[in-house]
């Protein structure tokens, strides 16, 4: 099973900072990863999938980067509701199962 | 754009099963896998199982193989999972999700989209 480790667990930054969350995966995942905000009380919402395209209605300063068992997001300058929980995702097709990270909390400095 | 709306909260005794329910409206429901994904309080994600409603052939996380049911009513488009021998550490909120897919080609895609609202299962005696 291919386990995908965050980091940091958290980040404490101001608005307008930059942000750069981390996602490594065990084995290769080639380019198949996808990565959700989730704010307390709501469901996740898919923000980018297969490592670097943007979800519709997704603004430009969330992008995805990287291949194989590294993968990274940035945030370019962090907006007040940027602060929530990051996950990376990824899809396995033998046995099929997804798997999700622990888990990036961007929390206010 | 398909939407996903889920039952509404349950509180369950230690031993007993709950049943949630999944209500797709706006778009493709049979095509495209349907999938369970739980959060226990303060925790992260953990995918237990998903259908492809037009196959009804469910697939299981390992962790709850035997303990749990994923089913889909394509009639309804309606997907259910039914989770067994409830304990404490089940308290969770439940939310299912769907399998998205590529635009082009209509090949189903590595990510979730959309989302349920969640369901809250309290299991307590």
């Amino acid at each position: 099973e291919i386990v995908l480790t965050q980091s940091p667990a958290t980040l404490s930054l101001s608005p307008g900072e930059r942000a750069t969350l981390s996602c490594r995966a065990s084995q290769s995942v080639s380019s198949y990863l996808a990565w959700y905000q989730q704010k307390p009380g709501q469901a996740p919402r898919l923000l980018i999938y297969d490592a670097s395209n943007r979800a519709t209605g997704i603004p430009a300063r969330f992008s995805g980067s990287g291949s194989g068992t590294d993968f990274t997001l940035t945030i370019s300058s962090l907006e007040p509701e940027d602060f929530a929980v990051y996950y990376c995702q990824q899809r396995s097709n033998w046995p099929l199962t997804w798997t999700f990270g622990q888990g990036t909390k961007v929390e206010i400095k | 754009q398909v939407q996903l709306v889920q039952s509404g909260a349950e509180v369950k005794k230690p031993g007993s099963s709950v049943k949630v329910s999944c209500k797709a409206s706006g778009g493709t429901f049979s095509s495209y896998a349907i999938s369970w994904v739980r959060q226990a309080p303060g925790q992260g994600l953990e995918w237990m199982g998903g259908i492809i409603p037009i196959f009804g052939t469910a697939n299981y996380a390992q962790k709850f193989q035997g303990r749990v049911t994923i089913t889909a009513d394509e009639s309804t488009s309606t997907a259910y999972m039914e989770l067994s021998s409830l304990r404490s550490e089940d308290t969770a909120v439940y939310y299912c999700a769907r399998e998205g897919y590529y635009d082009s080609s209509g090949d189903s895609g590595y990510w979730f989209d959309p989302w349920g609202q969640g369901t809250l299962v309290t299991v307590s005696s």
